[in-house]
């Protein structure tokens, strides 16, 4: 069986702070992992992939992910926020088959 | 290069009634995925296509819902009869096919179908 959880589904930090949204997950095979966006009124984007090349992973925008096998975990990241960051993000994963499975949304919002 | 459309954006019906939702994918995409989001909850997988072939329906609620791709491009999927609990958010996505040389497919996500069950 395969989970996803993703702590907190509401996230603020001001402008400038560090991001940091949680996802654990649960795989019986070695897991794909992937972070998508979800804009306003638009389609879920795909920010970084971890694919077991590298542990650490970088996307798009600034942000980065890494993947920890012994906490089963794969946080996603950003050094400095910014207004345009607010979205909901989603981390899921591909175990064995072509399906994702997502946590259940963590909403960023930024403020001044 | 287009991405993945859904139509309509939104739908608002009644119980009861049917509604035929659309997905066009990337051109030259072979999978076709549809999933859902009911509100406050995770998106989930209902079916996979490859070309014109289900893959996977793992995910369908019930038999209430039929999805169809017919010649391989573009699919529908239909809700008959509506009820209530199929309100939500409706994602279609599509990947390539072929060997996952780094593994991990990437799939591309279309804007969703909104709908609303009165």
């Amino acid at each position: 069986a395969q989970s996803v959880t993703q702590l907190g589904s509401h996230v603020s930090v001001s402008e400038g702070a560090l991001v940091l949204l949680r996802c654990n997950y649960s795989s019986s095979v070695p897991p794909y992992l992937f972070w998508y966006v979800q804009y306003p009124n638009q389609g879920l984007q795909l920010l970084l992939k971890y694919t077991s090349a590298a542990t650490l992973v970088k996307g798009i925008n600034g942000f980065e992910a890494e993947f920890k096998k012994s906490e089963t975990s794969f946080h996603l990241t950003k050094p400095s926020a910014h207004m345009s960051d607010a979205a909901e993000y989603f981390c899921s994963l591909r175990g064995g088959g072509n399906k994702l499975t997502f946590g259940t949304g963590t909403q960023l919002k930024v403020e001044l | 290069e287009a991405g993945v459309t859904q139509f309509p954006s939104h739908s608002v019906i009644e119980k009861g009634q049917t509604v035929t939702l659309r997905c066009d994918p990337i051109s030259g995409h072979d999978n076709l995925y549809w999933y859902r989001r009911v509100m406050g909850k995770e998106i989930k997988f209902l079916l996979h296509f490859v070309k014109e072939s289900k893959q996977d329906e793992s995910g369908m609620p019930n038999n209430r819902f039929l999805a169809e791709r017919t010649g391989g491009t573009y699919s529908t999927l239909k809700v008959q009869p509506a009820e209530l609990e199929d309100s939500g958010v409706y994602f279609c996505a599509s990947s390539q096919e072929g060997p996952d040389l780094a593994g991990g497919e990437t799939q591309y996500f279309g804007p969703g179908t909104r709908l609303l069950v009165l």
